[in-house]
């Protein structure tokens, strides 16, 4: 079974903090991707990465970057939260090639105050 | 612009009867699509596919539909479960890219005993 980890599961941070959110996949997938998800707005991609050290902004990447030193790792990180960045924050990753099925990691529900 | 249309915010069924959750899309060259099913607080789970080379695939009480020319599927469970109450998401591959998924913005179904 694929398991994908996400380092914390609640998360309250000030507006201005450095946030780092720790994405772990044990299935030697190489891609990997977070998404954060909002009311009525769906999963929406921020940045994926498809190999080690490689990374490709998605559909809302302001605001976030993202590392992928190793490949079971990815994280994201929020170089000075805002309180718009309050949202639940899914990992997920896929094999590659022609495997699109993606596997979710629980999600970080993240509070900036 | 949305490539993949859930029009239906939520869904309300009575246990034991069907339950239809619709997805339309936009892009014709779309050839897969995938449904997600979410529960609160847990990351979203692969639940069923289906390929543009079939118009029909079922897995227990899940069947997918897909009418090519009206660029619309939908996923029927029969019956309905009160644990089937969650977020269905469905989602089709971006053309060119690695594993990337466009995803629905989600129909809640609640399934009432």
């Amino acid at each position: 079974d694929v398991k994908v980890t996400q380092s914390s599961r609640y998360l309250v941070k000030r507006t201005g903090e450095k946030v780092f959110l720790e994405c772990v996949q044990d299935m030697d997938h190489e891609n990997m991707f977070w998404y954060r998800q909002d009311p009525g707005l769906g999963l929406r991609l921020i940045y994926f990465s498809y190999d080690v050290k490689m990374k490709e902004k998605g559909d809302i990447p302001e605001g976030y970057s993202v590392s992928r030193e190793k490949k079971e790792r990815f994280s994201l990180i929020l170089e000075s939260a805002s309180t718009n960045q309050t949202s639940m924050y899914l990992c997920a990753s896929s094999l590659g090639g022609w495997h699109l099925e993606q596997y979710f990691g629980p999600g970080t529900r993240l509070t900036v105050t | 612009d949305q490539q993949v249309k859930q029009n239906s915010p939520s869904l309300s069924v009575q246990e034991g009867r069907i339950s239809i959750l619709n997805c339309d899309y936009t892009n014709s060259m779309f050839d897969y699509f995938l449904w997600y099913k979410k529960y609160p607080a847990e990351g979203p789970t692969f639940l069923i596919s289906i390929s543009s080379i079939k118009d029909k695939n079922e897995d227990g009480r899940f069947t997918v539909f897909l009418n090519k020319s009206a660029k619309h599927l939908s996923l029927h469970i029969v019956p309905s479960q009160p644990g089937d109450s969650a977020v269905y998401f469905c989602a089709a591959p971006r053309g060119g890219s690695q594993g990337n998924l466009i995803f629905g913005k989600g129909t809640k179904l609640s399934v009432k005993p």
